[in-house]
């Protein structure tokens, strides 16, 4: 069964200090992997990566895949409280499939 | 551009009723997709249409249907409600060419008492 696992599960850090969300999966024919930020409600997108090793960067986030070893890290450096979020890990399966597999995601809390 | 849009944001109903929630996609989207969040839970797929269609389903069972409008809008529909149904249904949009990211609504927090 396709699975994704985010770690951790919750985080919290201080103004200024860098962190590191991971995301493993195991998707039969694997196509893409999202991030998104949730604050209240509505996700928003972040990334899309579809190719190893190639990193996408926004202001201080920034996010790389690696296919080989079926793992994803982002990366959120000089943090603000207006960082604290879950952060959703999302990989879209084999062609003809549709449906985003979500991670449980990882809820950060940034102290001013 | 109004993103996308659902209704009603807070629904309260007490078992074995049904409820409608609806969605109006992002401008230029064909493709709506709804999903069940728990709380403290990842977003969990129930179904997406396209061209007015059902074209894949998740693991829910008939009680959850839906429809999707000419234009574009859409309909989930949860018949005989059980507590376990209490979650947020967010509805995302999505333009059916090559892999494109989904939009996401504000969604619908519905609680069965």
């Amino acid at each position: 069964e396709d699975k994704v696992v985010q770690s951790p599960l919750s985080l919290v850090v201080h103004e200024g200090d860098t962190v590191t969300l991971n995301c493993s999966y195991e998707v039969t024919n694997f196509r893409s992997l999202l991030w998104y930020k949730q604050e209240k409600k509505a996700p928003t997108f972040l990334f899309m990566l579809t190719s190893s090793g190639i990193e996408k960067k926004s202001g201080r986030l920034s996010s790389i895949l690696d296919k080989k070893e079926l793992f994803s890290i982002l990366n959120i450096t000089a943090t603000q409280t207006g960082d604290s979020a879950i952060y959703l890990c999302v990989v879209l399966g084999a062609p003809g499939t549709y449906k985003y597999i979500f991670g449980t995601g990882t809820r950060l809390k940034v102290l001013a | 551009d109004a993103g996308v849009t659902q209704s009603p944001t807070h629904l309260i109903k007490t078992r074995g009723q049904q409820v409608t929630l609806r969605c109006s996609p992002k401008s230029g989207h064909d493709t709506v997709s709804w999903y069940q969040q728990a709380l403290g839970q990842g977003p969990q797929f129930i179904f997406q249409y396209y061209e007015e269609e059902e074209r894949q389903r998740g693991n829910f069972p008939d009680r959850f249907s839906g429809h999707q409008f000419p234009n574009y809008s859409s309909e989930l529909n949860v018949n005989a409600l059980l507590l376990g149904d209490s979650a947020l249904y967010l509805c995302a949009s999505s333009f059916n060419r090559g892999i494109t990211e989904a939009f996401f609504g504000q969604g619908t927090r519905l609680t069965v008492v």
